[in-house]
């Protein structure tokens, strides 16, 4: 059974830092891509960022470009987002989930249960 | 970035009755070299994660009511839930996967 669980949310002031991790078990981790997806209190779903199996491609949103980075260590089955130059408006639910494929461009077909991130002073 | 645009924003249906979802993107997301819509319609119930329902517009994920059924191509897409039950109340969102920067629509609410 794929499980993804996500760690790392919590309050932190504008202009600060958070680094997300997300332990996934259950599947070959290195065989699929991964994504980052944010929802806002009572908003609906932003994507926020994505890396394929191999690490080699990587997108994010214009949201974000520049401010967070997303990596994985399949050595730790784990997958992070550090986030930094948060701002008021990157405040959300972070949720990890596992794509159908390994080089992008699918839908996700796991998700974890979320990490909440509050950016206020 | 190619914006989904979803209709209508909330929907109230009675049990036993037909459920219908549109979906519009900006830009054709068919990719003809392997004859695949990349749209997904996802389940969220309130303070869970979303739900996989539907991936390349039609193939319903496994484990999913076969009442729930997805159609369209090319930049118009619907999904069906044709007789609805009570566990489906819930916000349901369509996405593209076909750019490299994935968008969603806005969400639709549906109730009894």
């Amino acid at each position: 059974e794929v499980n993804l669980l996500e760690s790392g949310g919590g309050l932190v002031q504008p202009g600060g830092s958070l680094r997300l991790s997300c332990a996934a078990s259950g599947f070959s981790f290195r065989k699929y891509a991964m994504t980052w997806v944010r929802q806002a209190p009572g908003k609906g779903l932003e994507w926020v960022s994505g890396i394929s199996g191999s690490g080699g491609s990587i997108n994010y949103a214009d949201s974000v470009k520049g401010r967070f980075t997303i990596s994985r260590d399949i050595s730790k089955n784990t997958l992070f987002l550090q986030m930094d130059s948060l701002r008021a408006d990157d405040t959300a639910v972070y949720y990890c989930a596992k794509e159908l494929g390994r080089d992008g461009y699918e839908a996700f077909d796991s998700w974890g249960q979320g990490t909440l991130v509050t950016v206020s002073s | 970035d190619i914006v989904m645009t979803q209709s209508p924003d909330s929907l109230a249906v009675s049990l036993g009755e037909r459920a219908t979802i549109n979906c519009k993107s900006s830009q054709n997301i068919f990719y003809s070299p392997n004859n695949k819509n990349y749209l997904a319609w996802y389940q969220q119930k309130p303070g869970q994660p979303p739900m996989l329902l539907i991936y390349w517009a039609s193939t319903r994920e496994s484990g999913v009511p076969d009442r729930f059924s997805g159609s369209g191509s090319g930049t118009d897409f619907t999904l069906t839930i044709s007789s609805l039950q009570a566990e489906d109340v819930a916000v349901y969102y369509c996405q593209q996967y076909y750019s490299n920067s994935y968008t969603f629509g806005q969400g639709t609410r549906l109730e009894i």
